[in-house]
């Protein structure tokens, strides 16, 4: 079983703040890094999947790095907003395609 | 195609008594998975299926949880003589073998709680 840890496990930031959350796994036998998105009622959204160490990766105001050596991932959310809040989960995945779950960082933003 | 659904969306029940949740994956996805997750948690896997084969069953799974998928197509998981412990929200999810690189599509899941 693999060890995946986020932090933080909870944040609240107002709106228009920048923010940053860290997931951290083995870099042994990595194949990928997946984040997802997910919001209260709703099925966990695929935000990014990155697989080379330096690998970066942007959708909107928010981005993601890779660092494969040292087994940390960071997600940047730019300027957040309330329809950001969600609970944003990390798992890296191995070779035999499955994915271990980090415990989630859950982003509250503040109008 | 309408994703990945799952039946029902909120279960509760009598502790003792035997549930059964149903999971309709995308149609031309392989693999087929089931996880939980409870408060505070990141979902923890339970098993999957590639196919109508079960490949994998994680040690969380006692002997009271069973899950089935006949015809490579919906899949079931069963949990008999519920326990006040079970409650949680029962994920599920597909992909193509093919192309892990896409990672799962999630269902809304499943909570269950155990009164």
């Amino acid at each position: 079983i693999l060890n995946v840890e986020q932090s933080p496990q909870s944040l609240h930031v107002q709106e228009g703040d920048s923010t940053n959350f860290t997931c951290s796994f083995p870099s042994s036998n990595f194949y990928a890094l997946h984040w997802y998105r997910w919001e209260t009622a709703k099925s966990p959204e695929a935000l990014f999947v990155m697989t080379l160490n330096g690998d970066e990766k942007k959708k909107g105001r928010i981005s993601a790095t890779l660092n494969t050596k040292e087994g940390y991932s960071y997600l940047y959310i730019k300027g957040s907003q309330p329809e950001d809040s969600a609970t944003y989960l990390c798992a890296p995945r191995n070779a035999g395609n499955m994915l271990t779950f980090g415990g989630g960082t859950r982003l509250m933003v503040k109008p | 195609d309408t994703g990945v659904s799952q039946d029902p969306r909120h279960k509760i029940t009598k502790r003792g008594q035997n549930v059964t949740f149903r999971c309709d994956p995308i149609s031309e996805h392989n693999r087929l998975y089931w996880y939980r997750q409870t408060l505070g948690q990141g979902p923890e896997f339970l098993t999957y299926f590639q196919n109508e084969a079960q490949l994998e069953k994680s040690r969380l799974l006692s002997d009271r949880f069973s899950a089935e998928r006949p015809k490579g197509s919906f899949s079931t998981l069963e949990i008999q003589r519920t326990e006040q412990g079970d409650s949680a929200m029962y994920l599920c999810a597909s992909s193509l073998a093919s192309r892990g690189g896409y990672g799962y599509t999630f269902g809304s899941g499943t909570r269950l709680t155990v009164v």
